[in-house]
């Protein structure tokens, strides 16, 4: 596509419920990366895949997060037992010759 | 362990009204110094990449400049759809960008 998109745009979930967040990144990105983004905060790294292998997830905040890009398009950011401090925005990103695309982001509320 | 820090947090121009960005930053092996403007449910928007020290980029009405510390962006006369938070990033020595907090302009007409 033209973009990355993101999906859901916004999510609540109860604490405790499991979510996940999906990016569909440029056709050809091979590289993809996750941010976390609070209010008020700059986007943090969480984890990079190179085509389906996940070569750094030392972002990830706790052993409740997980990411997978299968078959080196898709991915999924998928948090366990949501807690409040999981608020926030999540960022899409890949990486091609002109730099890197930002999607939306999916921006996630846990009461 | 890279640190980006952005002043002020928040500026208030009127139309018109020139001023400029800080990003200090501190990294081991710049790679590149990146901004990005960012609209109220909008992921980042690439604005520039600069290099090296002494490096200047313009687009409009930005300029963005680096030395070995920091980096200014600069708005000359800048325009009620100028309003938006500008955020710096750093690229060390591997893939990763290190964001500073932003800085949200509004510009009122």
């Amino acid at each position: 596509g033209a973009g990355v998109s993101q999906s859901p745009r916004y999510k609540v979930a109860k604490r405790g419920q499991d979510v996940a967040l999906r990016c569909d990144p440029i056709s050809g990105h091979v590289s993809l990366f996750w941010y976390q983004q609070a209010l008020g905060q700059g986007p943090e790294f969480l984890t990079y895949f190179q085509n389906e292998a996940q070569l750094d997830k030392s972002g990830l905040p706790s052993d409740r997060f997980f990411a997978e890009r299968p078959e080196g398009s898709v991915s999924t950011l998928k948090i366990q037992r949501t807690q409040q401090e999981d608020s926030a925005v999540y960022l899409c990103a890949g990486l091609g010759d002109g730099g890197y695309t930002f999607g939306s982001g999916t921006r996630l509320t846990v009461v | 362990e890279d640190q980006v820090t952005q002043s002020p947090e928040a500026l208030r121009l009127q139309e018109g009204e020139s001023s400029s960005l800080n990003c200090s930053y501190t990294v081991s092996g710049l790679r590149g110094l990146f901004w990005y403007r960012q609209d109220p449910g909008k992921g980042p928007e690439f604005l520039f990449t600069l290099y090296s020290a002494g490096e200047e980029k313009e687009k409009e009405r930005l300029k963005a400049t680096l030395t070995k510390k920091e980096s200014f962006l600069h708005i000359t006369a800048p325009k009620p759809e100028d309003s938006a938070t500008y955020l710096c990033a750093v690229q060390a020595n591997d893939y990763k960008l290190s964001f500073g907090a932003g800085t949200t302009v509004t510009v009122r007409a």
